[in-house]
């Protein structure tokens, strides 16, 4: 299994400009989640799907962060306009419902640097 | 919500020496409680879990105890390696929200030679 797959790994932009960042979750996985790590508030869920339906987005900091889940394969986190304070790591990750509890796989991650 | 709380926030130790670190949660309902390892510049991996159903779970040199009535859980490293050296995060989480983890703030261990 390829496990979960980010992209971009790395991306600078500048102020104002918009940000789309992309994840693969596992095959057969049903929840997707999006994580943020920042060293001043650590792992922060920003919003987790299942079935492709938004469950909870009140982690998601305002107005300018939306999140998409079109198909059981595909999502997108999407930041516009971009600000300084949104420079942070952002880690998709996930999982699915079986005996073996709620284990939750991250992908590599998306490294966000907004100048 | 539930509330992680995780000490302490940096640890040092010799190596082959141990290390614990420690973690309270406040929802009695959780029932199972993750930890992961993120060493620099990686994602965050799962090292062991633990159910509400099981007080002890050991994985050669990595065990996490969990007391369900003081609501901690914590892990142990014995004989430590400098490899070892890594952020440590523990979670929490509920059967009623699957994969819904609440995470603790982490530990910096640091393994000396």
């Amino acid at each position: 299994d390829a496990g979960v797959i980010q992209s971009p790994r790395h991306e600078v932009t500048e102020m104002g400009q918009e940000v789309t960042l992309r994840c693969k979750p596992i095959s057969g996985h049903d929840y997707l989640f999006w994580y943020r790590q920042t060293m001043m508030r650590g792992l922060e869920l920003l919003i987790y799907f299942n079935n492709n339906v938004p469950i909870d987005d009140s982690g998601m900091p305002e107005d300018r962060f939306s999140a998409k889940m079109p198909n059981a394969s595909f999502s997108t986190l999407k930041i516009q306009p971009s600000e300084p304070r949104d420079s942070a790591v952002y880690f998709c990750a996930s999982n699915r419902k079986d005996s073996a509890g709620n284990t939750i796989y991250f992908g590599e991650g998306s490294w966000l640097t907004v100048v | 919500g539930e509330n992680v709380e995780q000490h302490p926030s940096t640890l040092s130790v010799q190596e082959g020496d141990s290390a614990v670190i420690k973690c309270t949660y406040s929802d009695s309902a959780s029932n199972y409680f993750p930890w992961y390892k993120q060493e620099l510049g990686k994602r965050p991996q799962l090292i062991i879990d633990i159910r509400s159903n099981v007080g002890e779970k050991k994985d050669q040199r990595i065990a996490v105890t969990l007391n369900k009535t003081a609501k901690h859980f914590s892990l142990h490293i014995t004989e430590t390696q400098p490899e070892d050296s890594a952020v440590y995060f523990c979670a929490a989480s509920k059967g009623s929200t699957l994969g819904r983890l609440y995470f603790g703030r982490g530990t910096q261990l640091t393994v000396w030679p």
